[in-house]
């Protein structure tokens, strides 16, 4: 089983301040590495797919990079609504599994 | 507007069984597979089951092999997830997820709203 790690575990961040979200592989994935945002009390919504490709709705401040067993999700200018847990969630091999999540608060 | 409606959860006891059911529309069901995921109060995701597009392919996480069971019903639109042995360890939120590549697993685009399933004497 591919295990995903995350970092940080929480972050407490003032808007437009520049949000960094990684998450490793415990082995080479290539870019089948996605990106979901869950608010309180919703479902998780998709940000990024394979690692970099944008999503039709998603806000523009939302990127991700990295490929292989490393990856980052970046949120430039952090709005008041971007307040989430983030999950990284790998397809490359059965059993899928996500990250353990990165809690993203506003100061 | 894809939209994937779950229904079924509720109370069961230690043991019991339960069928959970996600209604489809919006986009061609029967050319996408499709998951279950599932939360517990206040955790992270976890993955538990898979179908294929047509049905001949299914996948478990080992938390759940053997005891729950994915189906589909391409001429009704609709997943299931037949649990049964329920423990008190399989108490989450199961959300209904689109795969986002057609005949693949890949992605998941679209999430169901979910529904909570309590194991509990």
């Amino acid at each position: 089983e591919i295990v995903l790690t995350q970092s940080p575990d929480f972050q407490s961040v003032t808007p437009k301040e520049k949000v960094t979200i990684t998450c490793r592989a415990s082995q080479s994935i290539g870019s089948s590495l996605h990106w979901y945002q869950q608010k309180p009390d919703q479902s998780p919504k998709l940000l990024i797919k394979y690692a970099s490709q944008s999503i039709s709705g998603v806000p523009s401040r939302f990127s991700g990079s990295g490929s292989g067993t490393d990856f980052t999700l970046t949120i430039n200018s952090l709005e008041a609504e971007d307040a989430a847990t983030y999950y990284c969630h790998q397809s490359s091999s059965l059993p899928f599994t996500f990250g353990p999540g990165t809690k993203v608060d506003i100061k | 507007e894809v939209q994937l409606v779950e229904s079924g959860g509720g109370l069961v006891q230690p043991g019991g069984s339960l069928r959970l059911s996600c209604s489809a529309s919006g986009f061609t069901f029967s050319s996408y597979a499709m998951h279950w995921v599932r939360q517990a109060p206040g955790k992270g995701l976890e993955y538990v089951s898979a179908i294929s597009s047509n049905g001949g392919s299914t996948y478990y996480a080992d938390s759940v092999k053997g005891r729950f069971t994915i189906s589909r019903d391409n001429s009704k639109n609709t997943l299931y997830l037949q649990m049964s042995s329920l423990r008190a360890e399989d108490t989450a939120v199961y959300y209904c997820v689109k795969d986002g590549s057609p005949g693949y697993y890949s992605y998941f685009d679209y999430w169901g709203q979910g529904t909570l399933v309590t194991v509990s004497s």
